[in-house]
């Protein structure tokens, strides 16, 4: 079985600092591991995703993370906040054959001026 | 393409109605998701389907909610008689290929947020 576990339920920054979202995974296989953000009253979309290529991943606006096998991790960051980053943000593991994606509990990203 | 529509976007019912949620996937996307968030429980698939055909309903809560698949443009989830612990945000969300074979990227609608009193 397969599951993530988002270790911050709030993450609060000020603008223009780094961004630090933390997941570590637990799965029995390879794992493909995704980040997908929620804005207020909207639906979720895919930020970024590694699938068993680069350990490092580059997504949207910005943000990047790096799958680290050894820690069974795959944080979120960005080196500088903006406001508009402001949502929830959700980590999300499948495996190979996978149709089921197990998604965490997210955590809030609060951006200050 | 207009993306996933969901309608309503809010519905508010007494406990007892019936409710009926209704979602029209991405043009030519073959998988079609019904997931349920709430604060409690996050983000939870209730039943999914492949080329209108249901796969796995092991996420459905009880025999009150029931998803259908009539075309592949148009889904509904119903819940009858509606009980005040169903109220969420039920998201619907298409995929284009088996998650696994692909971008493993879902489309989400906006969501309908239901309130039952």
């Amino acid at each position: 079985a397969q599951s993530v576990t988002q270790l911050d339920s709030h993450v609060s920054v000020s603008e223009g600092t780094p961004v630090l979202l933390r997941c570590n995974y637990s799965s029995s296989y390879s794992p493909s591991l995704f980040w997908y953000v929620q804005h207020p009253n909207k639906g979720l979309q895919l930020l970024l995703k590694y699938t068993s290529a680069a350990t490092l991943v580059k997504g949207i606006n910005g943000f990047e993370a790096e799958f680290k096998k050894s820690e069974t991790s795959f944080h979120l960051t960005k080196p500088s906040a903006h406001m508009s980053d402001a949502a929830e943000y959700f980590c999300v593991v499948g495996n190979t054959g996978f149709q089921k994606l197990v998604f965490g509990t997210g955590t809030r990203l609060l951006v200050s001026p | 393409d207009a993306g996933v529509i969901q309608s309503p976007r809010h519905e508010v019912t007494e406990m007892g109605q019936e409710v009926t949620l209704r979602c029209k996937p991405i043009s030519g996307h073959d998988y079609l998701f019904w997931y349920r968030q709430t604060m409690m429980r996050g983000l939870e698939l209730l039943i999914y389907f492949n080329n209108n055909v249901p796969i796995d309903d092991s996420g459905m809560p009880e025999d009150r909610f029931s998803a259908k698949m009539p075309n592949a443009s148009f889904s509904t989830l119903k819940i009858q008689p509606s009980e005040p612990r169903d109220s969420a945000v039920y998201f619907c969300a298409s995929s284009l290929g088996r998650l696994a074979g692909t971008t493993g990227e879902l489309f989400f609608g906006e969501g309908s947020r239901l309130t039952v009193l």
